[in-house]
């Protein structure tokens, strides 16, 4: 089956250093999502991508859908302490005639003031 | 306020209870989704339903049941048969508006199940 490869699998960063995390897959996927999750809370909506090549900002996070569309990124700049988090990246892709969200297993982000 | 709701927050399970997690959503969308997740891990599909009265096993079906007999809820029944029921589990909705297709999923804020 599809599966997504996320890296890195943690982060410990200082305050206003610059975040990049992604992932990769042999599959191809026809939108890229990103999900932030604070301890024991629902993941919440970053960021949507729909369209090869597509790159999207809100606000200091910037998430590009691969030109080859096996593949997206995410970018913090500015980290905060608010940043601290578990952040997935899902992708959704046809399997078996119908299409189907995937979701890597995650980076879990710190940063130190 | 247009939302996902799940309750209990906390949950927690006997030897060979079923115990019940609550999923509610106000978005009028049509295909509800539940997660579990472990420590360390990813999202792992348990059941999802794209219309009501009708449902769809996940990737870790066993042990677990589900119901849809309003577009608004989808409630979640840990059997006594799931044998490692720990674990903080997800409730999501999204848009279909094509048969086989999904759209972007949101979140509830979880409910975490413990067994005594």
């Amino acid at each position: 089956g599809q599966q997504l490869n996320q890296s890195p699998q943690s982060m410990f960063i200082q305050e206003g250093e610059d975040v990049s995390m992604n992932c990769t897959s042999s599959s191809i996927f026809n939108t890229w999502l990103w999900y932030k999750q604070d301890p024991g809370e629902g993941p919440v909506l970053l960021i949507a991508l729909y369209k090869a090549g597509e790159l999207t900002s809100n606000g200091r996070l910037t998430a590009q859908f691969g030109i080859t569309r096996k593949d997206s990124f995410l970018n913090i700049s500015a980290s905060i302490p608010s940043d601290v988090g578990i952040y997935f990246c899902a992708g959704l892709g046809t399997q078996g005639g119908s299409e189907k969200l995937v979701f890597g297993k995650g980076t879990k982000l710190t940063v130190n003031p | 306020d247009g939302g996902i709701t799940q309750s209990p927050k906390y949950l927690f399970r006997k030897e060979g209870q079923n115990v019940t997690l609550s999923c509610e959503q106000n978005l009028n969308h049509d295909a509800m989704y539940w997660y579990r997740q472990d420590p360390g891990q990813g999202l792992r599909l348990i059941y999802y339903s794209q219309i009501v009265n009708d449902f769809q096993k996940g990737d870790i079906a066993e042990g677990y049941s589900v119901s849809r007999e309003k577009k608004e809820s989808f409630p979640l029944t840990v059997t006594s048969a799931q044998k490692n029921p720990t674990a903080f589990y997800l409730c999501a909705s999204s848009i279909t508006p094509l048969a086989g297709t999904q759209e972007t999923q949101y979140f509830g804020p979880g409910t975490r199940l413990l067994v005594l």
